[in-house]
Order: structure tokens, then C-alpha cells, then sequence
């Protein structure tokens, strides 16, 4: 079974400028994650999409930071403008719709922001 | 969400049982315990879960204080692929979110 797959894996950006990063679940996995981890701490998140319906957008900083799930299966997150402190590793992750809600989550895309 | 603490850092000889520690004092009755570790350069991966009883797969066992404000994960013979960075966690039954710490990083000498 293939795992979660981001692209690209690293990222180097000025700030100001815009980025992308995109996640392809495991197929059948109708919950979608999408968290940020800053070097030294847990990743914390930042959406969770259920299908394509936001289910948590809580710690999503809406003013520079969106997101989308067409269709119900891949993702893109974008960061515009990006700022110093948006460096930091994006993970995706997926999971069924069950008791044990397991979270399988990729290897995650690396952005440096200068 | 509940808190969990978590020493910052552990250190182990291979071949040996490790027993990583967690406190979650603030835990409710029906919020579940999850472990993840994230090896290096990698993403976290789903090691164990439980609720109150101890529970055992493949890769560890969990377990459980009987009032359920702490919790021990059990690596039996630890390996060098098993250094990486351990997450304790607590999740509502009702819900996905997973509140991650900043874990214990695990070091295993050979």
C-alpha cells in the first residue's frame, strides 16, 4: 500500500514571496491533516479536512495561510506572503473514518524562508 | 486537550528493554493515549494506543496507570533504529486531534 506523498520535499523561499505544497493521501482515507513542525517541537496542526469539508481550522493563521481539498483527496497548502517564522517541516497526514483513527503521515516538505 | 510530559531525553543500551514515561494528569475517562515516534528526516509513525487497559502489538507495549494519569511506553529489546524522537499523546474518543509535546528523544548506544 502506498504511504502519504508530499511534494516537493524542500523548499528555500524569500519572504514575501508565495508557496505551495501538495499531499496525496492513501487512497480511501477520507481525513485529511495538515500540520506545521518547527525545529525542536511536536508538529501541531494547523487544518483537518474530512472529505473535502474543513472540519478544524482553529490554529490556521487564515491571514496568510489557506488551504483546499478538492474532491476529497489531494490537498495543496499555500503560504502568501510568507514571513521568517513560517520556516519549518509541513507534514500531511491521513487516516480512515474509524474508532482508531490512526494517523499515517508522509515525509513532509521542508521550507526555509530567508 | 490534555497535557503530557514527557522527559526531554532518554538514553538506552541496545538489545535492552527501555521504558519511556509520560505523565497526563489532566487526562478525562474517555480521551484514548496514543504513541508516535518520528525517526530522523521522517514523518511520525503510529507506534501504539490504549485507554486503560495494557495493550501489546509488533513494535511495544503501553502501559497504563490504573488511574490513568500516566502511562509507560515499553520498547522489549530497544535497536538502533529505534533512536528517534517519541510523542505521547492523548485524543478524544469523539474526535481526531492529536496535540503533540516536544517528546523524548531517544538515544540507543550499541
Amino acid at each position: 500500500e502506498a504511504g502519504v506523498a508530499q511534494s516537493p520535499r524542500y523548499k528555500i523561499i524569500e519572504k514575501r514571496q508565495s508557496v505551495a505544497f501538495w499531499c496525496n493521501p492513501i487512497s480511501g482515507h477520507a481525513t485529511l491533516y495538515w500540520y506545521q513542525q518547527i525545529l525542536g517541537q511536536g508538529p501541531k496542526l494547523l487544518i483537518q479536512f474530512q472529505n473535502n469539508g474543513v472540519v478544524d481550522d482553529s490554529q490556521l493563521p487564515k491571514d496568510r495561510f489557506s488551504a483546499e481539498r478538492l474532491k476529497g483527496v489531494d490537498s495543496t497548502l499555500k503560504i502568501q506572503p510568507a514571513k521568517l517564522e513560517d520556516s519549518a517541516v509541513y507534514l500531511c497526514a491521513s487516516s480512515l473514518v474509524d474508532r482508531g483513527k490512526t494517523q499515517y503521515f508522509g515525509p513532509g516538505t521542508r521550507l526555509l524562508v530567508l | 486537550d490534555a497535557k503530557t510530559t514527557q522527559p526531554n531525553s532518554m538514553e538506552s543500551n541496545e538489545e535492552e528493554p527501555v521504558h519511556l514515561p509520560c505523565n497526563h494528569s489532566t487526562i478525562s475517562g474517555t480521551d484514548y493515549i496514543h504513541w508516535y515516534r518520528q525517526l530522523p528526516s521522517q514523518g511520525p509513525e503510529y507506534v501504539i494506543h490504549g485507554l486503560t487497559s495494557n495493550v501489546n502489538n509488533r513494535m511495544a507495549s503501553l502501559a497504563i496507570a490504573e488511574d490513568r494519569k500516566s502511562s509507560t511506553l515499553i520498547l522489549h529489546r530497544a535497536t538502533l533504529r529505534d533512536a528517534a524522537v517519541y510523542y505521547c499523546t492523548t485524543k478524544k474518543s469523539s474526535g481526531d486531534k492529536l496535540t503533540f509535546g516536544t517528546g523524548t528523544r531517544l538515544a540507543v548506544r550499541p
